[in-house]
């Protein structure tokens, strides 16, 4: 079975420019959450999707934005960025399997603002 | 302030010792999650509970949800568990709060 897949997994951009990532879940999975790993930060939750639709959002301002589409797969895009948004980028696709719950975590988009 | 706890920040263990990963959380939670990132940035999920104890091979999870605090211990640590192993609070219908990690160095 695939893993969680995302793409690119490496990306430089210009202070001001908009960025889109996609993450393509495990099949099956319909869960899918975005994270920020930063130096200073660490990990930060940036939301969770299920079945196209954004069920929890984290602490990010208006340009940190995501959609799911129906075959499951995500893209998260961030609009104007800045400096502070370096960052890998991870995404996450979850399941319930009767009472055990299994996340499998992408290998991250690595992220530089110059 | 940070919703999550953990301890220590960095831990150096020789190769088969018992090894506790500590997580204290204020926020009331649904489930606690246990991660481990390897050098290089890929994260594995451990463990998620809500209560009690739950086993993987050599790793164990305690939660306590009264006390608001949850352990990871791994048996007869190995150089292959070095690894930055970090804490989530689950809340639901709201987000993950993640601690700040503990990075851990096995030695041979």
């Amino acid at each position: 079975k695939a893993g969680v897949t995302q793409t690119p997994r490496y990306l430089i951009k210009t202070r001001g420019q908009q960025v889109t990532l996609s993450c393509s879940p495990i099949s099956g999975h319909r869960s899918v959450s975005w994270y920020q790993q930063t130096p200073g930060q660490g990990l930060q939750f940036l939301f969770e999707y299920f079945s196209e639709t954004q069920r929890n959002k984290g602490n990010f301002p208006g340009r940190f934005s995501g959609r799911q589409f129906s075959n499951s797969r995500s893209e998260m895009n961030v609009s104007t960025l800045e400096l502070g948004d370096s960052a890998l980028y991870l995404c996450a696709s979850s399941l319930w399997r009767g009472q055990s719950y299994e996340q499998y975590f992408g290998p991250g988009t690595r992220l530089t603002v110059t | 302030k940070n919703e999550v706890e953990q301890s220590p920040q960095n831990l150096t263990a020789q190769e088969g010792e018992f090894i506790t990963i500590n997580c204290s959380y204020s926020v009331g939670i649904s489930a606690l999650h246990w991660l481990q990132q390897h050098p290089g940035g890929g994260i594995v999920s451990l463990f998620m509970l809500s209560s009690g104890k739950k086993k993987h091979g050599r790793l164990i999870a305690t939660i306590n949800i009264q006390e608001k605090h949850s352990s990871l211990h791994i048996t007869a640590s190995h150089p292959r568990d070095s690894a930055v192993y970090i804490c989530a609070a689950w809340v639901a219908g709201n987000q993950f709060y993640f601690g700040t990690g503990t990075s851990l160095t096995v030695i041979p």
